[in-house]
C-alpha cells in the first residue's frame, strides 16, 4: 500500500485479556518500529526489526509484550494479561533500512484497557 | 543513553510572531537528529532532518555541538503550523539505530 496501515485503529478490552495489534508496512521497507504513546508523552520506542529479526528489543517494558515480523512484512504486536497501564495509542512505522533513520509513520492502533 | 528533552509544553504565539521550539539532547557520539511534525487529526511525520540543511516550511533548526541543541525556528509564524512538534535522535545514519523521542511541544497560532 501507500503508507503504513494499522489495524485496528481502536481497540477497546478488559483488564487481564489478550490483544494483538497489526502493522502492514510501506512495501520494500526492511525496518519496522512500534512505539507506545501515553497521553501527554512523545512517542516511547518499544521495538524495532530489521527483517524477520528483532534487531532492538530494549523497549518492551516486560514479558507480556511480544512482537513478530515472520517474514520481514506484517508485523504483530502481542499483549498478555493487559493491564490498565498498558492503555495507550501503539505506534507502528517502517523506513527503507534501519539505517536511513526516517521513519514513516501509521495513523496508530488506540488501546483502551477497561 | 540516549535522551532528548523538550523543556517546554507549550507555546502560543501571534500570527507572524517569530518561533523557536527548544531541544535539547544527550548522545555519546555524533548523533542525527530530527524534528516531526503531527497536525491535529494527522499522523507523525518527519519535518526535518538536521543533516539535509533545508528549510521545510519555513523552519529551521540548526545543530549545536556545543549546547547540545537543535532549536526548531520559524521566523513569522502561520496559523497552519500549529501542531504538536517532536525532536528526535538517533545514532550516526548508516547505523543499526532506534529513534528516541522527547515529550513534544504543542505550538499554538492566534490569528
Amino acid at each position: 500500500g501507500a503508507g503504513v496501515s494499522q489495524t485496528p485503529s481502536n481497540k477497546v478490552t478488559e483488564k487481564g485479556k489478550y490483544v494483538e495489534l497489526r502493522c502492514d508496512p510501506i512495501s520494500g521497507h526492511t525496518a519496522l518500529y512500534w512505539y507506545r504513546q501515553s497521553l501527554g508523552q512523545g512517542p516511547e520506542f518499544l521495538i524495532y526489526f530489521q527483517g524477520t529479526g528483532a534487531a532492538d528489543d530494549s523497549g518492551l517494558p516486560n514479558d507480556r509484550f511480544f512482537a513478530v515480523r515472520p517474514e520481514g512484512s506484517v508485523s504483530t504486536l502481542k499483549i498478555q494479561r493487559t493491564e490498565r497501564g498498558d492503555s495507550a495509542v501503539y505506534l507502528c512505522a517502517s523506513s527503507l533500512n534501519s539505517g536511513a533513520n526516517v521513519l514513516t509513520f501509521g495513523a496508530g492502533s488506540r488501546l483502551t484497557v477497561l | 543513553a540516549q535522551r532528548v528533552t523538550q523543556p517546554e509544553k507549550l507555546l502560543s504565539v501571534f500570527k507572524g510572531a517569530p518561533v523557536e521550539l527548544k531541544c535539547n539532547y544527550s548522545y555519546s557520539g555524533s548523533p542525527e537528529l530530527f524534528w516531526y511534525v503531527q497536525y491535529s487529526r494527522q499522523r507523525l511525520q518527519l519535518l526535518l532532518r538536521h543533516i539535509s540543511r533545508e528549510s521545510i516550511k519555513g523552519f529551521t533548526a540548526d545543530l549545536n555541538k556545543g549546547e547540545t541543541s537543535f532549536h526548531l525556528k520559524k521566523p513569522f509564524a502561520q496559523e497552519e503550523d500549529s501542531a504538536m512538534y517532536y525532536c528526535a535522535l538517533s545514532g550516526p545514519t548508516g547505523a543499526n539505530s532506534k529513534l528516541t523521542f522527547g515529550k513534544g511541544i504543542t505550538l499554538s497560532v492566534r490569528p
